[in-house]
C-alpha cells in the first residue's frame, strides 16, 4: 500500500536557523508532491506542489522542496525561518496511475516551533 | 474564487448522538473529499466522490458513518451513532483533475473544518 513518511514530529528552531523538514513516500509509479501547513487555529493551506518538470520547486513564503526520484524523497527546506513559521507541516502524495482514480495520501505531519 | 465552504465550524455532542457536517466544494470542482483529522495527525480519507459518484470509501467507518452527494455538488457527512474517538476536525476537500491517467494533475484546496468533540 502507499504510504508517506515524515521524519521528524516535532522540530524546535531559533529564528533564523535554517530548516529541512522530510517526506518519503512509498510508491513506484509517477506521482505528484504537495507541501501544506496548517497555522494554529487556521486550515491547510498549499505551499507548494510538483507535478512534473524542475525538480526544485520554490512556493510561497520563501519555502521551496526538492524531489529527488531515485529516494522517493521530497524534502521541504526554507534557509531562514521567522516566528511566523511556527505551523503544522504536512507531505502529500498523489500516486497516478494506480488506480481508475487519484488519491491523495497524508503523512502524519511536522509540527515547527521557531522560537523568537 | 470562493474556497471551500464548511459548516458548522464546531460541534459538542454526547457519545451515541448523531451529527452532520455541510460541505461547499469550489464551483465546478467535481472531486469532493471528506478527511478525518485526529488531533497531532494527517488527514485520513475517509471518502471521495467524483461528481455525485463514489470512487472511495474504503477507509470509513460505514456501520456508523454515511456521505453522500446528491446533486454533483455539495455533500454531506453524517455520524450516527458518535463515539469518543470520532473528536477530530473533519476536513472537505474539492479538487478540479485536469488530464487523465499518468498524465493527470490533482491538487486539492481545503475548507476551514469541522472541529467535533464527543463527550
Amino acid at each position: 500500500a502507499q504510504s508517506v513518511s515524515q521524519h521528524n514530529h516535532h522540530v524546535i528552531l531559533s529564528e533564523a536557523a535554517s530548516l529541512e523538514l522530510g517526506c518519503n513516500y512509498s510508491y513506484g509509479g509517477t506521482v505528484n508532491l504537495f507541501w501544506y501547513v496548517q497555522y494554529p487555529g487556521q486550515h491547510l493551506q498549499l505551499l507548494l506542489k510538483y507535478f512534473s518538470g524542475d525538480p526544485l520547486v520554490k512556493g510561497i513564503k520563501g519555502f521551496e522542496a526538492e524531489f529527488i526520484k531515485s529516494k522517493f524523497s521530497f524534502n521541504l527546506r526554507k534557509p531562514s525561518v521567522q516566528w511566523s513559521d511556527t505551523a503544522e507541516y504536512f507531505c502529500a502524495v498523489n500516486a497516478q496511475g494506480k488506480t481508475s482514480y487519484d488519491k491523495v495520501i497524508f503523512g502524519p505531519g511536522t509540527s515547527l516551533s521557531v522560537i523568537p | 474564487e470562493a474556497g471551500v465552504a464548511q459548516s458548522p465550524r464546531y460541534k459538542i455532542i454526547e457519545k451515541r448522538q448523531s451529527v452532520a457536517f455541510w460541505c461547499n466544494p469550489i464551483s465546478g470542482h467535481a472531486t469532493l473529499y471528506w478527511y478525518q483529522q485526529i488531533l497531532g495527525q494527517g488527514p485520513k480519507l475517509l471518502i471521495q466522490f467524483q461528481n455525485n459518484g463514489v470512487v472511495d470509501d474504503s477507509q470509513l467507518p460505514k456501520d456508523r458513518f454515511s456521505a453522500e452527494r446528491l446533486k454533483g455538488v455539495d455533500s454531506t457527512l453524517k455520524i450516527q451513532p458518535a463515539k469518543l474517538e470520532d473528536s477530530a476536525v473533519y476536513l472537505c476537500a474539492s479538487s478540479l483533475i485536469w488530464g487523465q491517467g499518468l498524465s493527470s494533475y490533482n491538487e486539492q484546496f481545503f475548507g476551514p473544518g469541522t472541529r467535533l468533540t464527543v463527550l
